[in-house]
């Protein structure tokens, strides 16, 4: 079974900032923190990942706590296309991603 | 930006046929999955592959599914006796190294009938 923990659903305005929590406080030293997103009738999309520092890329940004039990995908501008299911994943070696229900984000016009 | 193909977009089959599910993976990685997704439910796992073998399967995959790399760019996906409950989208991935990001595809998907 997936190892987060993550809230069911979000919901944002239009063109303001999303921080979408994750909890994996069983996390291993060896544990990458993944973050993909699904919209709807299409299949996941990588959206960000790292280790222990935090990362930012074109997307978004990847805020990892000092324990690396908890991490915060941050999208800095929400925008219609940003609704989607978003799954963080706890990934070690090319091991296989173990989805969970992810949190369904609905952004608002 | 290379991407992940998957052939055929939606296949419609009897129940008992054969199918094959087609990916084409980006070129220089190494690391390839099937993963399934029924309507309404999470993504699941089925396979990996790594070094031209299996390197974990989910107990989904029993003996009814095989995976092929026949030809070092396709990457195949057979069910050999489709049953009603196989009706589902799935969704090939690849990566290049481990602890690198994973590539989806858009899916195939199979509607058995």
């Amino acid at each position: 079974d997936a190892k987060t923990t993550q809230p069911n659903s979000m919901e944002s305005n239009e063109e303001e900032p999303v921080h979408l929590p994750c909890n994996h406080s069983t996390i291993s030293g060896t544990d990458y923190i993944h973050w993909y997103r699904q919209l709807p009738s299409q299949g996941p999309e990588y959206v960000i990942h790292g280790l222990t520092s935090n990362v930012n890329n074109r997307m978004a940004s990847l805020a990892i706590a000092e324990d690396r039990k908890s991490s915060t995908l941050i999208l800095h501008r929400a925008t219609l296309r940003d609704a989607a299911v978003y799954y963080c994943i706890l990934n070690n070696y090319g091991q296989n991603f173990v989805f969970g229900p992810g949190t369904r984000l609905s952004v608002l016009p | 930006e290379p991407e992940v193909t998957q052939t055929p977009s939606h296949q419609v089959t009897q129940m008992g046929q054969e199918v094959i599910l087609r990916c084409v993976p980006i070129s220089n990685h190494l690391y390839f999955y099937w993963y399934r997704q029924i309507l309404g439910q999470k993504v699941e796992f089925l396979v990996s592959f790594y070094n031209n073998e299996i390197s974990e399967k989910s107990e989904i995959f029993d003996d009814q599914f095989s995976v092929e790399r026949p030809d070092g760019s396709n990457f195949t996906l057979k069910i050999r006796s489709t049953k009603l409950e196989d009706s589902a989208m799935y969704f090939c991935a690849s990566r290049e190294r481990v602890n690198t990001e994973a590539f989806f595809g858009q899916g195939t998907r199979l509607t058995v009938v």
